[in-house]
């Protein structure tokens, strides 16, 4: 079955530890995405790529990293950095670029603790 | 900028009352609008989208339609069932050159209570 997957599903961390987060997918889509979700919140982007080995940063970029060296995948680390690492992560993927039509698929989600 | 309202919730209906859960929005240009749903601890799940205006999505007994006078976009379900339990976000896609980004409304808490 076609579909993204994201592991682990429950991370625990100490704090100042770097940590990454993975996203495959094998729909053979162009473009990934990486979202922060808090509490009560709406999902926020943290970068995004529309081809491999080239990413922009979305909205709070800001103590995260990224990379895309092969199509079906897009890790995630969040730095010691980031000064509130503990969210729900979800990484998404979608078939063209630049289109605004286009629909986004979510994985699972990655449920990151820093303690 | 692009933003997106959302009703605040939570909302709280019996089994097989009528759902409205309001969204509005700005945004320059055209605009794909979309609702997604999300149940406890998974990820989201595309439920209904309209990509012009007075299009008219659907999915599963829930409705939106795409009002560009208004720049609205509610979603309604005639009748809500035990299962329709979950957080429903609406969000749109702007006209870029820099990929299909979303830019999501806050979330609305649906409960249904048998």
């Amino acid at each position: 079955d076609g579909g993204i997957t994201q592991s682990p599903k429950y991370l625990f961390r100490k704090e100042g530890q770097n940590v990454t987060l993975s996203c495959e997918q094998n729909l053979n889509h162009d473009a990934m995405y990486w979202y922060r979700q808090d509490p009560g919140q709406g999902l926020r982007l943290i970068y995004y790529s529309q081809i491999v080995n080239d990413f922009q940063k979305g909205d709070i970029a800001e103590g995260y990293s990224v990379s895309r060296e092969k199509k079906e995948s897009f890790p995630l680390t969040v730095t010691s950095a980031q000064k509130n690492p503990t969210a729900f992560y979800l990484c998404a993927s979608s078939a063209d670029r630049g289109i605004s039509t286009d629909t986004q698929y979510f994985g699972p989600g990655t449920r990151l603790t820093v303690l | 900028g692009n933003s997106v309202t959302q009703m605040e919730g939570p909302v709280t209906l019996s089994e097989e009352a009528f759902l409205t859960i309001n969204c509005t929005y700005t945004a320059t240009g055209y605009p794909s609008l979309f609702w997604y749903v999300q149940y406890p601890g998974e990820g989201l799940q595309l439920l209904l989208k309209a990509t012009k205006a007075d299009d008219k999505g659907s999915n599963k007994g829930f409705e939106a339609t795409y009002r560009k006078e208004t720049t609205s976009f509610h979603l309604e379900k005639g009748s809500v069932q035990v299962s329709d339990s979950a957080v429903y976000f609406c969000a749109l896609s702007g006209q870029e050159t820099s990929g299909s980004r979303l830019t999501f409304g806050e979330g609305t808490q649906l409960t249904v209570n048998p």
